[in-house]
């Protein structure tokens, strides 16, 4: 069965401190990868998405990058943290393309308090 | 543009009864999936219901049903006989190309 995980859960950085998020998919192979991003109120906001290893497309300009370095590895990072970066990003997979499967499958998430 | 609005931040219901949360979207396709997602308080998301545009007949889960009204671009969620299990967000989502788009979502709490 397929499994996704994602760390660390919680994070407390500096501001101006870099930043890696993991995230990794297994038992499947070429899965889509996401990066969301959840603040109160605002509901689910996609960072990045990938469909393929070294592909990756940022959907708002902001602090944060992504890679993808294998397969089933999803990585965020950030050089300098800001204030406004703080917040609970959920990776998520997805077996092929969202308008033929539409379900994706999500991570437990993990919470970024920057001070 | 494409979106996904659900006007109800928050909503209640007591355990047993049933509760319709409301979503519309706006899309210029003739097939698509539509998706309810749910996020407990322990803050994993997983999938509801689907329900494919094509498609006439409502898409039902159990106690999960939705009302698909495709010219009206209305898609809600009915929860009949509310668990205090039930109590999470619900987003209600869109797929665009590789992308899938949530509404702002809507809290829901069931009461003992």
């Amino acid at each position: 069965s397929q499994t996704i995980h994602q760390w660390p859960a919680t994070l407390v950085q500096p501001v101006g401190s870099p930043l890696s998020l993991e995230c990794t998919v297994e038992g499947t192979s070429n899965p889509n990868l996401y990066w969301y991003r959840q603040a109160a109120g605002r509901g689910l906001q996609l960072l990045f998405y990938s469909v393929g290893i070294g592909q990756i497309s940022s959907e708002v300009p902001q602090n944060l990058s992504a890679s993808r370095p294998q397969d089933r590895q999803f990585i965020l990072s950030s050089k300098k943290l800001l204030l406004s970066d703080s917040g609970f990003y959920l990776c998520a997979w997805s077996p092929g393309a969202l308008a033929n499967t539409g379900e994706l499958f999500f991570g437990e998430g993990s919470r970024l308090t920057v001070l | 543009a494409q979106t996904v609005t659900q006007s109800q931040p928050e909503m209640s219901v007591q355990e047993a009864e049933t509760v319709t949360l409301s979503c519309t979207y706006d899309t210029s396709e003739n097939n698509y999936y539509l998706f309810w997602y749910k996020q407990p308080p322990s803050r994993q998301m997983i999938l509801v219901i689907r329900q494919e545009a094509y498609k006439q007949q409502n898409a039902t889960e159990n106690r999960f049903s939705v009302n698909f009204q495709k010219a009206a671009k209305s898609f809600s969620l009915k929860i009949s006989d509310s668990q205090l299990g039930d109590t999470a967000m619900y987003f209600c989502a869109f797929p665009i190309s590789e992308k899938l788009v949530f509404g702002k979502g809507t809290k829901l709490t069931v009461n003992p």
